[in-house]
């Protein structure tokens, strides 16, 4: 079982959508969770991080997290063309003396006009 | 904006050469990372250094090496590049406090023939 778990998608949402993004993970270490979204031919870029449960909101993106049940959500209100992208989550821990992180292999989300 | 430039996009090498990449970043960050991204396997961390000539090897170490003479240059060597080298590089970087994130460069798209 892979420590962190992500559906690939591809997931594909008319414009104006509301967009659930989901991961699960088996390890109960992991202290903080990030969001990457990573463009075609593009490195991942840090969308949001958070370090307890509940939600985190920066503008049209919320993260959830749900450490009883180990159950990270992304939400993306009004979803625009251009957050077509593919989603990565990445869970953190403290480990051997550096922070080490576990990513998920990403959903891919397209939203179409 | 942190700012982590990988010297090339696209790489076409052949089975035996001893293989380069490179990267920099401009932030003055301890850390750097070594990632290979492959579809369906998400991230995996090859090395990463803590500091100037420091180095730890990550999850898939084998068959590469890497050297950090200056902080702000992290380099990845395939020692007898084989085919199945062949993926997505990326490089990051992050200050070590905390459970601050990576920032990646934008990768580099590596066959070997």
């Amino acid at each position: 079982q892979k420590e962190v778990e992500q559906d690939p998608g591809p997931l594909s949402v008319p414009e104006g959508a509301i967009v659930s993004l989901n991961c699960t993970y088996s390890n109960s270490a992991f202290q903080y969770f990030m969001w990457y979204r990573q463009y075609s031919r593009k490195g991942p870029e840090l969308l949001m991080y958070t370090y307890s449960s509940g939600n985190k909101e920066d503008g049209r993106f919320t993260a959830q997290v749900d450490k009883s049940s180990k159950y990270i959500s992304l939400f993306i209100r009004d979803s625009q063309p251009s957050d077509s992208a593919t989603y990565l989550c990445a869970n953190g821990m403290f480990s051997g003396g550096y922070n080490k992180l576990i990513f998920g292999a990403g959903t891919r989300l397209a939203v179409h006009p | 904006d942190v700012k982590v430039t990988q010297s090339s996009r696209y790489l076409v090498k052949r089975t035996g050469e001893k293989v380069f990449l490179e990267c920099v970043q401009d932030m003055d960050h301890e850390n750097m990372f070594w990632y290979r991204q492959d579809p369906g396997l998400g991230l995996r961390l090859i090395y990463f250094s803590y500091d100037v000539k420091m180095k730890e090897k990550g999850d898939i170490p084998e068959g590469y090496s890497v050297s950090r003479e200056k902080k702000e240059r992290f380099s990845l060597i395939l020692e007898s590049a084989s085919t199945n080298q062949t993926s997505m590089y990326l490089c990051a970087s992050r200050t070590p406090t905390g459970g601050q994130p990576q920032h990646f460069g934008d990768g580099t798209r590596l066959s070997i023939l």
